[in-house]
């Protein structure tokens, strides 16, 4: 069975920094293509990155395009999101999803990351 | 990017009764392979999204066949056959046609 765990979350004031990190069991985590989609409180989902099978391809929402940075470990079949100079407009769940057929079949439970001072 | 627009955004739905939302999008969602990624989600109240149907008409594993998904193009719809107390919650459609991915407003399900 698929299994994705977020981890990272928290409270962070605006400016700050965070890295989100997602591990992956069940599946052979190498095969894929993985992403983070966030969710604003109250909001609808938005995908944010994805990265390709290795870290030589990746791509961002143009909102977090230079402040975000997605990578693997596939030998430890975790993914990972290194978040600087974080906005109010960052708060949000952040889930890790991964590509299937066909994008996201199957996501985490989330982590929250608030930025507020 | 592709706006996908969802409608009704709120759909209030009598048990065992049939429901239906319908999902647009500002361009055609046929690839250059043929096939067509557009998907649809289901999230329950508290919980991460879960994938529904994809490729238009595929049903995930688990999913009940109450479900169904159809469309072409620039249009989609989501049918639910009979509605039961379990499928409360907010459904979004989704494409992956065209970069980057995008997704609906969402449409909130709830029992009359």
């Amino acid at each position: 069975e698929v299994h994705l765990v977020e981890s990272g979350g928290g409270l962070v004031q605006p400016g700050g920094s965070l890295r989100l990190s997602c591990a992956a069991s069940g599946f052979i985590f190498s095969n894929y293509w993985m992403n983070w989609v966030r969710q604003a409180p109250g909001k609808g989902l938005e995908w944010v990155a994805s990265i390709r099978l290795t870290e030589n391809e990746r791509s961002y929402v143009d909102s977090v395009e230079g402040r975000f940075t997605i990578s693997r470990d596939n030998a430890k079949g975790s993914l990972y999101l290194q978040m600087s100079n974080l906005r109010a407009e960052d708060t949000a769940v952040y889930y890790c999803a991964r590509d299937g057929d066909s994008f996201f079949d199957s996501w985490g439970q989330g982590t929250l990351v608030t930025v507020s001072s | 990017d592709v706006v996908m627009t969802q409608s009704p955004l709120s759909l209030p739905v009598t048990l065992g009764q049939p429901a239906s939302i319908s999902c647009r999008s500002s361009q055609s969602l046929v690839y250059s392979d043929g096939k067509t990624y557009f998907n649809w989600f289901q999230q329950r109240p508290g919980q991460s999204p879960r994938r529904l149907i994809y490729r238009v008409s595929n049903r995930d594993s688990g999913v009940p066949d109450r479900f169904s998904g159809s469309g072409s193009g620039t249009d989609f719809t989501l049918k639910i056959s009979r509605v039961e107390a379990e499928d409360v919650g907010v459904y979004y459609c989704m494409q992956g046609t065209h970069w980057p991915p995008t997704f609906g407003q969402g449409t909130k399900v709830e029992i009359k």
